[in-house]
């Protein structure tokens, strides 16, 4: 296992189209996190993972973000109608057991024109 | 609302002394604590973590101490080396897995 992958590393898009990410975690990693970072800032908490169950939702999460892990496995990060304010790097991670400590992928760079 | 804090945004060190991170946080309910060291065009990579209940863990050249009554943790390299300049994050969870970070501090180890 290599690790925590994610596809696509980069996206252009333009505003008000929809784009989906997926995330494949450490394969005997049960949660998963998707996290959003801007220039300067940290890793924002977006959502959480246990196998197929979304646990937690932050408020940044719009009704625009939707994320599933169907079947506990990968997960995809969809937004809808996309906007210039989400160009960022949504990264995701994974643990496993009572790990709070998690693994990152490389993240996905998007950038909405 | 901004529980985990790093003041500082960047910090030069010679290679060979100690560096120091900061980190402040607000949320007294934070325990468990962790950094995680970030080089360019890759995800953060975990370093080292405490919980609450400990004053100090330590891991080769890396120290993290917690001082609760401050609200403050601190990240110790020594000796520091040029392959330890990247961003660190201090980071903070309540025993969920909902981790807050801090913005990050750029280290730069000069030869």
């Amino acid at each position: 296992d290599t690790g925590v992958s994610q596809d696509p590393r980069h996206k252009i898009t333009k505003r008000g189209q929809n784009v989906t990410f997926r995330c494949d975690p450490i394969s005997e990693h049960n949660r998963l996190y998707w996290y959003r970072q801007t220039l300067g800032q940290g890793p924002e908490f977006l959502t959480y993972f246990q196998n197929e169950a979304q646990l937690e939702k932050s408020r940044l999460l719009s009704d625009r973000f939707s994320a599933e892990r169907p079947k506990g496995s990968f997960s995809t990060l969809e937004i809808q109608r996309t906007e210039q304010g989400d160009s960022a790097m949504y990264l995701c991670a994974s643990s496993s057991g009572t790990a709070t400590e998690a693994f990152f992928g490389q993240g996905t760079r998007l950038t909405v024109v | 609302d901004q529980q985990v804090k790093q003041n500082s945004p960047s910090l030069s060190v010679q290679e060979g002394r100690i560096s120091i991170l900061n980190c402040d946080y607000t949320n007294s309910m934070f325990d468990y604590f962790l950094w995680y060291k970030k080089y360019p065009a890759e995800g953060p990579t975990f370093l080292i973590s405490i919980s609450s209940i400990k004053d100090k863990n330590e891991d080769g050249r890396f120290t993290v101490f917690l001082n609760k009554s401050a609200k403050h943790l601190s990240l110790h390299i020594v000796p520091s080396q040029p392959g330890d300049s990247a961003v660190y994050f201090c980071a903070a969870n309540t025993g969920g897995f909902k981790t807050i970070f801090g913005a990050g501090t750029r280290l730069f180890v000069k030869a």
